[in-house]
């Protein structure tokens, strides 16, 4: 099993949507979460941090169930801007090694 | 202030030369890490250095890629006797101490890596 596993996708949504994506990790003791986004042909770029409570940024939620090993990030009014890859990232802990999934695909359309 | 800085921001190189990629992190930031990302594919990780040591070479694919990080500061990431198979983006990215885990990384423009 891959440490940190996302459905690629693509998610092709209408403007204006809701679009949630989620991301399993097979460690139980890692101890931090990511989402990124990386546009085509760029580097990945921080979205936000996952917080254990949840936590909202704008119109992005992230969300983690250390039970079912999981997080979520739910995208509420997409925009044509949004499309792009969500980077999940799990670190272990430890000397802060992290772990990248291989990204979901999102293409908003108009 | 500034971010991560990787030079070139291309490099095209015949099969067989060797490389040398450097990457500059944010000041400050005592972890630094290299990634190597192919055409459509996710991240890939190389090495990650603590300071100017590496605790974790894992990711190096091979005794043909090396990496050393002076002063707390440069890194270099060299790779000897390139094949085509080395053809990728090299990401370098850096965050604050290793200890503060929820740091994160913060990532330059990458090196865009073409054998020929």
């Amino acid at each position: 099993r891959k440490e940190v596993e996302q459905d690629p996708g693509p998610f092709n949504v209408p403007e204006g949507a809701t679009v949630a994506f989620n991301c399993t990790y097979s460690n139980s003791a890692s101890q931090s979460f990511f989402w990124y986004r990386q546009d085509c042909r760029k580097e990945p770029k921080l979205l936000m941090s996952v917080y254990s409570s949840g936590n909202e940024d704008g119109r992005f939620t992230a969300q983690l169930n250390r039970a079912s090993q999981y997080i979520s990030l739910l995208i509420r009014d997409s925009k044509l801007s949004d499309s792009a890859t969500y980077l999940c990232v799990v670190n272990k802990g430890g000397y802060q090694k992290v772990t990248f999934g291989t990204g979901t695909k999102l293409q908003v359309i108009p | 202030g500034a971010g991560v800085s990787q030079s070139p921001s291309n490099k095209v190189t015949e099969k067989g030369k060797d490389v040398e990629l450097r990457c500059d992190p944010i000041s400050g930031h005592t972890a630094l890490y290299w990634y190597r990302q192919r055409l459509g594919q996710g991240l890939e990780f190389l090495i990650y250095f603590q300071g100017n040591s590496a605790p974790d070479k894992s990711g190096l694919p091979s005794d043909r890629f090396s990496a050393e990080r002076t002063g707390e500061s440069v890194s270099t990431l060299t790779i000897q006797r390139t094949q085509q198979e080395d053809s990728a983006v090299y990401l370098c990215a850096s965050s604050l101490a290793a200890t503060e885990v929820r740091q994160p990384q913060h990532f330059g423009d990458g090196t865009r890596l073409s054998i020929l």
